[in-house]
């Protein structure tokens, strides 16, 4: 089945403590992003990705980092998480990105204490 | 940045009636996605119309772009239970680059 898949689906962690979120798709995508969702402010794009090595800040990228070091996969990295981190986290491929549509991840709900 | 703006923000309609949604932007646009959200859950995408486009159908959806308007609608026939979720637009306002802008979404409930 074409997915997306996204680990951890729920993380509790404490402030300071890195994490990674894992994302990867089996649809031989070249186009991958990372969007977190949070109340009254809708999702907003966190780092793309083109390609294998190719990766670019979206509109929320401090405190984020992201690597792209095989085609299928898009790790979230959080060096230092902080509270104002606390959020769900989608990841998304497109064979032929925004211009044709994004399969979406289920999310991963993440709490910083 | 917020680029797309749904309207309304809840809609409660009963099971066989349509749902219609709005949506409405600032910037020209390559195209303009719809995508559905069941509660907590991923998106997923419905349908795509792109800039030279004014109407497009799939299923029992039916998307028509104004481009002069900057603004779109989502119609959803005979509804039913099943579609109960948040609707979202996003718009391609990149030649490029990779920038799908949502908007806040529409929380639609079909009451039975």
């Amino acid at each position: 089945e074409a997915q997306v898949t996204q680990n951890p689906r729920y993380l509790i962690t404490v402030t300071g403590k890195k994490l990674t979120v894992t994302c990867s798709q089996n649809m031989n995508h070249e186009y991958m992003s990372w969007y977190r969702q949070d109340p009254g402010l809708g999702l907003r794009q966190i780092y793309y990705s083109m390609n294998v090595e190719v990766t670019d800040k979206g509109d929320v990228p401090e405190g984020y980092k992201v690597s792209r070091k095989e085609k299928r996969n898009f790790p979230l990295i959080l060096e230092s998480p902080s509270p104002n981190q606390t959020s769900l986290y989608f990841c998304a491929s497109s064979s032929r990105g925004a211009h044709y549509g994004y399969t979406f991840g289920s999310g991963t709900r993440l709490t910083v204490v | 940045s917020q680029q797309g703006e749904e309207d309304p923000q809840a809609l409660s309609i009963q099971e066989g009636e349509n749902a219609t949604m709005n949506c409405s932007y600032k910037t020209s646009i390559n195209n303009l996605q719809w995508y559905r959200q069941n509660s907590g859950r991923g998106l997923v995408h419905l349908i795509l119309i792109r800039s030279n486009e004014r109407e497009k159908h799939s299923g029992r959806l039916r998307v028509t772009l104004d481009t002069s308007k900057k603004s779109s609608s989502l119609l959803i026939t005979a509804s039913r239970a099943a579609d109960t979720a948040s609707y979202f637009c996003a718009t391609d306002t990149s030649w490029g680059a990779q920038k799908l802008v949502f908007g806040q979404g529409t929380r639609l409930t079909i009451n039975p």
